[in-house]
């Protein structure tokens, strides 16, 4: 999971491999959920995103869980490419406030 | 596709020096966002504007101020760098409501 720090958490998974990737949210009232996908040396993209009324929303390769009631988001990469090392993080949003991030997770897809 | 541009990718500036960075973005979107990575810190929330002239402070808004005289144009200022002021900074912008933000490709600046 994530946590803040000066060391992010680490995952390394096989090609080919599904991945899990968990996020501990904090606000029991935040209604919407993204995960994003960041690069060395890029700005962060947007991979998928939840509402709180779903508990589970796919893309392409990718699915987004959501457990309400222990704050738990996780992300789900299908058959993980080389492409797909990054750092993964989660971002909640409570009603009238804005966005706050989690601090990531390194993915490392190892040949 | 939404583009979200900013200035520069690397400034190198001095202790003292009043820096801009200059963020642009091409959806009409309401809302901009400046905020600055650290390693292992995730993207913390300096300034927000949700309209043109409009700004309201984030979680570190002390060193830095903003301006947004047009909607597609939101500048972030660093009155007098510091050398904790050394980091990426991220620009985003999202239209009103529960959406994504849109990032730009940050700007690296390092304060000597």
């Amino acid at each position: 999971g994530e946590s803040v720090g000066l060391h992010l958490p680490t995952l390394s998974v096989q090609e080919g491999d599904n991945s899990i990737i968990n996020c501990a949210y904090s606000n029991s009232a935040s209604d919407y959920f993204i995960w994003y996908k960041q690069e060395s040396g890029k700005g962060p993209q947007f991979i998928i995103d939840i509402r709180s009324n779903m508990d589970k929303r796919q893309g392409q390769r990718v699915t987004v869980l959501l457990n309400k009631t222990v704050k738990h988001l996780s992300l789900q990469i299908a058959a993980t490419q080389p492409g797909d090392s990054a750092v993964y993080f989660c971002a909640e949003k409570p009603p009238a406030r804005q966005l706050t991030f989690g601090s990531g997770t390194q993915l490392t897809v190892l040949p | 596709d939404v583009k979200v541009t900013q200035s520069s990718r690397y400034l190198v500036k001095r202790t003292g020096e009043k820096v801009f960075l200059e963020c642009v973005q091409d959806m009409d979107h309401e809302n901009m966002f400046w905020y600055r990575q650290d390693p292992g810190l995730g993207l913390r929330l300096i300034y927000f504007s949700y309209d043109v002239k409009m700004k309201e402070k984030g979680d570190i808004p002390e060193g830095y101020s903003v301006s947004r005289e047009k909607k597609e144009r939101f500048s972030l200022i660093l009155e007098s760098a510091s050398t904790n002021q050394t980091s990426m900074y991220l620009c985003a912008s999202t239209p009103t409501g529960p959406h994504e933000q849109f990032f730009g490709p940050g700007t690296r600046l390092t304060v000597l």
